[in-house]
Protein backbone atom coordinates (compact mmCIF):
# COMPACT_ATOMS: atom_id res chain seq x y z
CA UNK A 1 0.00 0.00 0.00
CA UNK A 2 1.03 3.14 -0.77
CA UNK A 3 2.49 5.00 2.24
CA UNK A 4 3.21 9.40 2.10
CA UNK A 5 5.10 10.57 4.48
CA UNK A 6 5.36 14.67 4.84
CA UNK A 7 7.97 16.83 6.72
CA UNK A 8 8.04 18.72 8.44
CA UNK A 9 4.38 18.07 10.57
CA UNK A 10 4.82 22.10 11.08
CA UNK A 11 6.65 25.10 10.17
CA UNK A 12 6.68 28.70 10.96
CA UNK A 13 8.36 31.60 9.39
CA UNK A 14 8.40 35.43 9.40
CA UNK A 15 6.78 37.12 6.21
CA UNK A 16 9.06 37.22 3.36
CA UNK A 17 10.75 33.69 3.69
CA UNK A 18 11.24 31.39 1.15
CA UNK A 19 10.58 27.95 2.35
CA UNK A 20 10.58 24.21 1.42
CA UNK A 21 7.63 21.37 1.94
CA UNK A 22 9.06 17.93 1.73
CA UNK A 23 6.95 15.15 0.70
CA UNK A 24 7.59 11.32 -0.03
CA UNK A 25 6.06 8.35 -1.01
CA UNK A 26 6.85 4.31 -1.31
CA UNK A 27 6.09 3.09 -4.27
CA UNK A 28 7.05 5.36 -7.67
CA UNK A 29 3.99 3.87 -9.85
CA UNK A 30 2.16 6.87 -9.53
CA UNK A 31 -0.33 8.26 -12.24
CA UNK A 32 0.43 12.23 -10.80
CA UNK A 33 0.88 14.07 -7.51
CA UNK A 34 -1.25 16.80 -6.23
CA UNK A 35 -0.64 19.76 -3.73
CA UNK A 36 -3.59 20.61 -1.55
CA UNK A 37 -3.79 24.14 1.03
CA UNK A 38 -6.25 23.27 3.65
CA UNK A 39 -7.71 26.29 5.64
CA UNK A 40 -9.25 25.39 9.14
CA UNK A 41 -12.32 24.21 9.20
CA UNK A 42 -12.47 24.15 5.37
CA UNK A 43 -12.21 21.66 2.43
CA UNK A 44 -9.37 21.35 0.11
CA UNK A 45 -8.11 23.32 -2.44
CA UNK A 46 -5.75 22.09 -5.30
CA UNK A 47 -2.38 24.26 -5.89
CA UNK A 48 -0.67 22.17 -7.96
CA UNK A 49 -0.95 19.03 -10.16
CA UNK A 50 2.35 17.32 -11.33
CA UNK A 51 1.70 14.41 -13.62
CA UNK A 52 3.98 11.20 -13.55
CA UNK A 53 6.02 12.20 -16.61
CA UNK A 54 6.46 15.87 -15.61
CA UNK A 55 9.04 17.15 -12.97
CA UNK A 56 7.47 20.17 -12.00
CA UNK A 57 5.07 22.80 -12.21
CA UNK A 58 4.61 26.49 -11.44
CA UNK A 59 1.58 28.49 -10.29
CA UNK A 60 2.57 32.27 -9.13
CA UNK A 61 5.01 31.71 -5.88
CA UNK A 62 4.20 28.15 -6.15
CA UNK A 63 6.75 25.51 -7.66
CA UNK A 64 6.22 21.71 -7.52
CA UNK A 65 9.16 19.72 -8.47
CA UNK A 66 8.65 15.95 -8.67
CA UNK A 67 11.14 12.92 -8.31
CA UNK A 68 9.22 10.14 -9.42
CA UNK A 69 12.27 7.82 -8.90
CA UNK A 70 13.44 8.51 -5.50
CA UNK A 71 9.74 8.53 -3.98
CA UNK A 72 10.32 12.93 -3.85
CA UNK A 73 8.33 16.07 -4.18
CA UNK A 74 8.84 19.47 -2.89
CA UNK A 75 6.82 22.38 -2.78
CA UNK A 76 8.60 25.83 -2.82
CA UNK A 77 6.24 28.45 -1.68
CA UNK A 78 8.63 32.04 -2.11
CA UNK A 79 7.91 35.49 -0.41
CA UNK A 80 5.86 33.61 2.44
CA UNK A 81 3.12 35.78 3.15
CA UNK A 82 0.26 35.84 6.10
CA UNK A 83 -2.24 34.47 3.86
CA UNK A 84 0.01 31.36 2.79
CA UNK A 85 -0.97 30.21 6.86
CA UNK A 86 -3.00 26.65 6.21
CA UNK A 87 -2.04 22.67 6.40
CA UNK A 88 -0.67 21.82 3.06
CA UNK A 89 -1.48 18.46 1.92
CA UNK A 90 0.47 16.55 -0.49
CA UNK A 91 -1.80 13.24 -2.42
CA UNK A 92 -0.44 10.66 -4.98
CA UNK A 93 -2.82 9.32 -7.65
CA UNK A 94 -2.21 5.62 -7.65
CA UNK A 95 -1.56 3.57 -11.10
CA UNK A 96 -4.89 1.93 -9.87
CA UNK A 97 -8.58 1.44 -11.69
CA UNK A 98 -9.19 3.59 -8.64
CA UNK A 99 -7.00 6.30 -9.30
CA UNK A 100 -7.81 7.48 -6.01
CA UNK A 101 -5.18 9.90 -3.64
CA UNK A 102 -3.27 8.71 -1.35
CA UNK A 103 -2.70 11.53 1.43
CA UNK A 104 0.04 12.47 3.77
CA UNK A 105 -0.93 13.88 6.97
CA UNK A 106 0.41 17.36 5.90
CA UNK A 107 2.70 20.54 7.16
CA UNK A 108 1.12 22.89 9.46
CA UNK A 109 2.05 25.84 7.95
CA UNK A 110 2.47 29.73 9.75
CA UNK A 111 3.50 32.77 8.29
CA UNK A 112 4.11 35.53 10.88
CA UNK A 113 3.65 38.90 9.95
CA UNK B 1 -19.37 27.74 -11.96
CA UNK B 2 -20.42 25.94 -8.86
CA UNK B 3 -18.06 23.79 -7.27
CA UNK B 4 -18.57 20.27 -5.26
CA UNK B 5 -21.28 20.71 -2.64
CA UNK B 6 -22.12 18.69 0.43
CA UNK B 7 -24.91 18.63 3.23
CA UNK B 8 -25.06 18.89 5.93
CA UNK B 9 -21.82 20.89 6.90
CA UNK B 10 -22.34 19.48 10.22
CA UNK B 11 -24.26 16.27 12.16
CA UNK B 12 -24.09 15.66 15.58
CA UNK B 13 -25.72 11.95 15.74
CA UNK B 14 -26.17 9.11 19.05
CA UNK B 15 -24.23 6.29 18.76
CA UNK B 16 -26.04 3.63 17.30
CA UNK B 17 -27.78 5.84 14.92
CA UNK B 18 -27.92 5.54 10.95
CA UNK B 19 -26.93 8.94 9.16
CA UNK B 20 -26.71 10.29 5.85
CA UNK B 21 -24.23 12.57 3.95
CA UNK B 22 -24.86 14.24 0.91
CA UNK B 23 -22.61 15.34 -2.16
CA UNK B 24 -23.36 16.98 -5.17
CA UNK B 25 -20.35 17.07 -7.65
CA UNK B 26 -19.45 19.52 -10.53
CA UNK B 27 -21.58 19.21 -13.24
CA UNK B 28 -20.64 17.00 -15.96
CA UNK B 29 -17.99 15.64 -13.77
CA UNK B 30 -18.00 11.31 -14.25
CA UNK B 31 -15.71 10.52 -11.15
CA UNK B 32 -16.82 10.78 -7.93
CA UNK B 33 -14.61 10.29 -4.76
CA UNK B 34 -15.52 10.01 -0.67
CA UNK B 35 -12.91 10.22 1.75
CA UNK B 36 -12.77 10.65 5.77
CA UNK B 37 -10.09 12.93 7.75
CA UNK B 38 -10.28 11.72 11.42
CA UNK B 39 -8.60 13.95 14.26
CA UNK B 40 -4.84 13.88 13.71
CA UNK B 41 -4.76 11.44 10.78
CA UNK B 42 -4.67 12.39 7.00
CA UNK B 43 -7.38 11.82 4.88
CA UNK B 44 -8.65 8.22 4.00
CA UNK B 45 -10.20 6.95 0.50
CA UNK B 46 -13.53 5.01 1.15
CA UNK B 47 -15.04 4.50 -2.18
CA UNK B 48 -14.79 5.74 -5.61
CA UNK B 49 -17.67 5.93 -8.02
CA UNK B 50 -17.09 6.62 -12.04
CA UNK B 51 -19.42 6.41 -14.23
CA UNK B 52 -22.00 3.63 -14.88
CA UNK B 53 -19.46 1.11 -13.46
CA UNK B 54 -19.55 -0.39 -10.48
CA UNK B 55 -18.29 1.55 -7.55
CA UNK B 56 -14.71 0.36 -5.92
CA UNK B 57 -15.57 0.28 -2.59
CA UNK B 58 -12.07 -1.24 -1.02
CA UNK B 59 -11.73 1.58 1.03
CA UNK B 60 -15.19 1.07 3.40
CA UNK B 61 -13.71 0.23 6.87
CA UNK B 62 -16.60 -1.88 7.37
CA UNK B 63 -20.07 -3.30 6.54
CA UNK B 64 -21.85 -0.34 8.21
CA UNK B 65 -20.25 1.81 5.46
CA UNK B 66 -22.26 1.97 2.19
CA UNK B 67 -22.67 4.41 -0.41
CA UNK B 68 -24.61 4.87 -3.48
CA UNK B 69 -24.74 7.25 -6.77
CA UNK B 70 -27.88 8.07 -8.50
CA UNK B 71 -28.04 8.88 -12.08
CA UNK B 72 -24.46 9.39 -12.40
CA UNK B 73 -24.26 12.75 -9.70
CA UNK B 74 -25.44 13.23 -6.41
CA UNK B 75 -24.46 10.47 -4.21
CA UNK B 76 -25.31 9.33 -0.78
CA UNK B 77 -22.33 8.23 2.12
CA UNK B 78 -24.66 6.40 4.75
CA UNK B 79 -22.91 4.89 7.96
CA UNK B 80 -25.41 2.26 10.23
CA UNK B 81 -25.45 1.95 13.80
CA UNK B 82 -22.92 4.73 13.73
CA UNK B 83 -19.78 4.05 16.55
CA UNK B 84 -17.50 7.07 18.25
CA UNK B 85 -14.41 6.30 15.72
CA UNK B 86 -16.84 6.85 13.05
CA UNK B 87 -16.71 10.74 13.91
CA UNK B 88 -14.31 12.40 11.68
CA UNK B 89 -15.08 14.93 8.06
CA UNK B 90 -16.33 13.27 5.71
CA UNK B 91 -15.31 14.85 1.77
CA UNK B 92 -16.43 14.35 -0.99
CA UNK B 93 -14.39 15.23 -4.45
CA UNK B 94 -15.47 15.18 -8.39
CA UNK B 95 -13.04 14.91 -10.80
CA UNK B 96 -13.71 14.50 -15.18
CA UNK B 97 -12.83 10.61 -14.97
CA UNK B 98 -9.62 10.91 -16.72
CA UNK B 99 -6.90 9.15 -14.26
CA UNK B 100 -4.79 12.58 -14.44
CA UNK B 101 -7.16 15.06 -14.00
CA UNK B 102 -7.26 17.31 -10.72
CA UNK B 103 -9.72 16.24 -8.03
CA UNK B 104 -11.90 18.74 -6.82
CA UNK B 105 -13.08 18.46 -2.97
CA UNK B 106 -16.00 20.07 -1.32
CA UNK B 107 -15.99 21.57 1.83
CA UNK B 108 -17.02 18.44 3.60
CA UNK B 109 -19.48 17.12 6.20
CA UNK B 110 -18.25 17.19 9.47
CA UNK B 111 -19.52 14.29 11.89
CA UNK B 112 -19.74 13.97 15.60
CA UNK B 113 -21.10 10.45 17.45
CA UNK B 114 -21.95 11.31 20.58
Amino acid sequence: KQEVTQIPAALSVPEGENLVLNCSFTDSAIYNLQWFRQDPGKGLTSLLLIQSSQREQTSGRLNASLDKSSGRSTLYIAASQPGDSATYLCAVGGQTGANNLFFGTGTRLTVIP
Amino acid sequence: GAGVSQSPSNKVTEKGKDVELRCDPISGHTALYWYRQSLGQGLEFLIYFQGNSAPDKSGLPSDRFSAERTGGSVSTLTIQRTQQEDSAVYLCASSSGFPTDTQYFGPGTRLTVL
